[in-house]
């Protein structure tokens, strides 16, 4: 399974765009990049998936360069709402009975 | 269309209690899993099934037992509750989509906050 790393924590303004990296350096070539956001005393919920290039939908944005070994979860003009953690998940379906690993998330705190 | 559920919402223990946690998923999907999550940690997996009849072990899956009867399921068993099972614990279940194009997505329940005193 592909390893990711991402910040354990972030702090960001109301109305201002935040930007989450992870990097999975040794992503393989079936895996895609996935976004979970989970809010206090709930369960994750996806938010985004992508394979290469760019992928957008009315929640966020995901970047994912060339090479692919990082991705950018990209939440446009935050709101106190977005107050969470993110979960960067690579994994593969074509290796469907190795479940995704949830690591620790990005504890993202939005101010007024 | 209920999604995952999951029962019960909240339950205390005593150490050495047992208990049954139960999972279940109206979406048709193969794979479920269980998950818990201590306080400031992220989700770690106790144990998952990739259909009806089949469980395998997670990373953490000392203390529990599950089981996959019926394909709509999952359930999570601790025979003798320990004060270091206090947690909260998230089912799930995934579809698997293996055309690109279309999204593999986890789907989690609300959660089990169990205490054990």
């Amino acid at each position: 399974l592909a390893k990711t790393t991402q910040p354990i924590s972030m702090d960001s303004y109301e109305g201002q765009e935040v930007n989450i990296t992870c990097s999975h350096n040794n992503i393989a070539t079936n895996d895609y990049i996935t976004w979970y956001q989970q809010f206090p005393s709930q369960g994750p919920r996806f938010i985004i998936q992508g394979y290469k290039t760019k992928v957008t939908n009315e929640v966020a944005s995901l970047f994912i360069p060339a090479d692919r070994k990082s991705s950018t979860l990209s939440l446009p003009r935050v709101s106190l709402s977005d107050t969470a953690v993110y979960y960067c998940l690579v994994g593969s379906t074509y290796s469907g009975n190795t479940p995704l690993v949830f690591g620790k998330g990005t504890r993202l705190s939005v101010i007024a | 269309n209920a999604g995952v559920t999951q029962t019960p919402k909240f339950r205390v223990l005593k150490t050495g209690q047992s208990m049954t946690l139960l999972c279940a998923q109206d979406m048709n999907h193969e794979y479920m899993y269980w998950y818990r999550q201590d306080p400031g940690m992220g989700l770690r997996l106790i144990h998952y099934s990739v259909g009806e009849g089949t469980t395998a072990k997670g990373e953490v899956p000392d203390g529990y037992n599950v089981s996959r009867l019926k394909k709509q399921n999952f359930l999570l068993g601790l025979e003798s509750a320990a004060p270091s099972q206090t947690s909260v614990y998230f089912c799930a279940s995934r579809n698997l989509n293996r055309d690109r194009g279309l999204t593999d997505t986890q789907y989690f329940g609300p959660g089990t906050r169990l205490t054990v005193l």
